[in-house]
């Protein structure tokens, strides 16, 4: 199955500034995905990043905050925009290919003061 | 609404005891079932999966799951519990019909007594 790198691991933020975050499968995969853990919850998918078009936004989420690219079939980014204290999450990545299915990255810990 | 449900929200239980978590979906088509595990801290871990074949699914560290298709389950298992079993433990669900992504339950936090 891939590996992903997931960074930066953890962060803490001012409120109103931005954080993007990285993850970098160590083969092609098809498709990639971001989701979004809050405090002492489950997974909540985000978004699928397509290489070469606009991501597919899940029911409640949108572009101007989440902004995704998917440069190619190796790397995605998600940007968290304009953040504020309820952006504190778990934001993990997750790729698609090889026989485990899915794999996730080791996710990213957000704190906005 | 195609869901995943974990009914046990936390379950306790004394080491060497036997463990079976709960996972219930409503989708309908067979999907391809997964169990993860994440411990403090940490990210997720592959348990196990079900994609066809066999109902009865082997995985990492002494866990085994049972597909039910007429009870739209598949409840993860452990004989004996080991201190380090101490996770949350999270069942998903992808629905190739619908496209693939996973959909992943609440949660079960597994709390082990010695």
């Amino acid at each position: 199955s891939a590996v992903i790198s997931q960074k930066p691991s953890r962060d803490i933020c001012q409120r109103g500034t931005s954080l993007t975050i990285q993850c970098q499968v160590d083969s092609q995969v098809t498709m990639m995905f971001w989701y979004r853990q809050q405090p002492g919850q489950s997974l909540t998918l985000i978004a699928t990043a397509n290489q070469g078009s606009e991501a597919t936004y899940e029911s409640g989420f949108v572009i101007d905050k989440f902004p995704i690219s998917r440069p190619n079939l190796t790397f995605s980014t998600l940007t968290v925009s304009n953040m504020s204290p309820e952006d504190s999450s778990i934001y993990l990545c997750s790729s698609l290919g090889g026989s485990d299915g899915y794999t996730f990255g080791s996710g990213t810990r957000l704190t906005v003061v | 609404a195609q869901s995943v449900t974990q009914p046990d929200i936390h379950i306790t239980v004394s080491e060497g005891a036997s463990l079976e978590l709960r996972c219930n979906y409503s989708y309908g088509a067979t999907p391809y079932l997964f169990w993860y595990v994440q411990s403090p801290g940490q990210g997720l871990q592959l348990l196990l999966k079900y994609f066809s074949g066999d109902t009865l699914v082997q995985g990492i560290k002494g866990f085994e799951a049972e597909f039910k298709r007429s009870q739209s389950s598949f409840n993860l298992r452990k004989p004996s519990v080991h201190w380090s079993d101490a996770a949350e433990y999270f069942c998903a669900v992808d629905v190739k019909a619908a496209g693939n992504k996973l959909t992943f339950g609440g949660g079960t936090r597994v709390l082990v007594k010695p």
